[in-house]
């Protein structure tokens, strides 16, 4: 079945820091990849997504790109912000499954920046 | 636009209580999903609908039962509440449902079951 594996964390990341969080996923078909993420006490919300191979997604200095032959689609920010602390999602929309723009969630890594 | 707002923000029920989660999005959005998030898990999917009158169950429906009488409202019931229903939920909507939708979500709220 679908499925979404995304590093463990918590991870904790001096300001100024490079950040990668590491997500691979199992799918059918083409599924669309998405990083939401859940700042304290929030619902989630998109962060960036990618829906075919060699996309790049990036909003907010992160980014990630869709990688078919690795079926990775790992979230990068080059210089992270105390404003970056939160929960980071990888999810999927699966095109096949029976719930119509179901997502499939990772178990999220949290991430602490210090200054 | 408030976007998806979820009441209560919290609650605490006792076994075998009956309560009704409720979700309102104001984006004229046709889909519309209930998530669960239990500690150090991702999210998932407990109901969704496609339009008013029309639902459908997801991953882990057992428990719960949903009613979609209009666009905007979207509630979630619990009948008889169990220790395994404590947990963080989610409502979400989305506007055509496709792949590539995004799925816009609520604040949450925070069930316990004693």
């Amino acid at each position: 079945g679908n499925s979404v594996t995304q590093m463990e964390g918590p991870v904790t990341l001096s300001e100024e820091a490079f950040l990668t969080i590491n997500c691979t996923y199992t799918a059918t078909g083409y599924p669309s990849l998405f990083w939401y993420v859940q700042y304290p006490g929030e619902g989630l919300q998109l962060l960036l997504k990618a829906t075919k191979a060699d996309d790049k997604g990036s909003n907010k200095g992160f980014e990630a790109t869709y990688r078919k032959e690795t079926t990775s689609f790992h979230l990068e920010k080059g210089s992270v912000q105390v404003s970056d602390s939160a929960v980071y999602f990888c999810a999927l929309s699966d095109p096949y499954g029976g719930s119509q723009g179901n997502l499939i969630f990772g178990k999220g890594t949290k991430l602490s920046v210090k200054p | 636009n408030a976007g998806v707002t979820q009441t209560p923000k919290f609650r605490i029920l006792k076994i075998g209580q009956s309560m009704t989660l409720q979700c309102t999005q104001d984006m004229n959005h046709n889909y519309m999903y209930w998530y669960r998030q239990d500690p150090g898990m991702g999210l998932k999917l407990i109901y969704y609908s496609v339009g008013a009158g029309i639902t459908d169950k997801g991953e882990v429906p057992n428990g719960y039962n949903v009613s979609r009488s209009t666009t905007e409202d979207f509630p979630l019931r619990l009948e008889l509440a169990a220790p395994s229903q404590t947990s963080v939920y989610f409502c979400a909507s989305s506007l055509t449902g496709g792949g590539a939708d995004t799925q816009y979500f609520g604040p949450g709220t925070r069930l316990t079951v004693l």
